[in-house]
């Protein structure tokens, strides 16, 4: 079974410039979850979608950033314009069931640096 | 508000036994997770507490005492590839809300 994958890797790009950051669950996980961890600190919770709904977007930092789920499978992030304080780690996961047990599995994440 | 504290750094041996500490202070209580994070890799998974007292998985074990808000995870018999950051993260609401990271231990196991 494949697990949740991230694409790109990395990205670098200049201020002002837009990113879009892919995640693809495992199959079959109707929950996905969006998190981010900037250098030094904890790892964060961004969003939350159940299928292709938006669950809980409460640590969405500002309306630069746009997440989707069209479909109900892969997710997308998207942050426009970037700003030099949106580097850092973006996480992706993915749960079958949600129950207070609930297991995430992680992608590697994507490494963005905003220069 | 939300804090989580642990460790930033931890040495130990091979063969060696170690433990994590991780103290919470949360407005709500609905588990406590630790996660392994090789660098550059994803998170894993590594074990779940909810109620207070201690569960043994393999090499690692992990406790809870929920009314001191302290958690710790052991790991025994330490070998190499145990080296990596390892993440105390508390659940404060129901199922399917965010979890609350620490900042990670940094644990080198040298030979």
């Amino acid at each position: 079974e494949a697990g949740v994958t991230q694409f790109p890797s990395h990205s670098v790009i200049e201020k002002g410039q837009t990113v879009t950051l892919r995640c693809d669950p495992i199959s079959g996980h109707d929950n996905l979850y969006w998190y981010r961890r900037v250098m030094g600190k904890e790892i964060k919770f961004l969003l939350h979608f159940v299928k292709e709904s938006k669950q809980d977007e409460s640590g969405m930092p500002n309306n630069r950033f746009l997440a989707e789920r069209t479909g109900g499978t892969y997710s997308t992030l998207k942050v426009q314009p970037a700003e030099l304080e949106d580097s850092g780690v973006y996480f992706c996961a993915s749960s079958r069931f949600v129950a207070t047990n609930e297991k995430l599995f992680f992608g590697s994440g994507t490494q963005l640096s905003v220069l | 508000g939300q804090n989580i504290d642990q460790p930033t750094e931890m040495t130990a041996t091979e063969g060696a036994i170690v433990q994590i500490n991780c103290t919470y202070q949360t407005s709500g209580f609905n588990g406590l997770f630790w996660y392994q994070q090789h660098a550059g890799e994803a998170p894993t998974f590594l074990s779940y507490n909810v109620l207070d007292g201690l569960e043994e998985k393999g090499r690692f074990s992990s406790f809870l005492s929920r009314s001191k808000g302290y958690s710790y995870l052991l790991l025994k018999e330490l070998q190499m590839k145990d080296s990596a950051s390892y993440l105390c993260a508390v659940r404060e609401g129901q199922a399917g809300t965010a979890l609350i990271f620490g900042k990670g231990t940094t644990l080198s196991v040298s030979s």
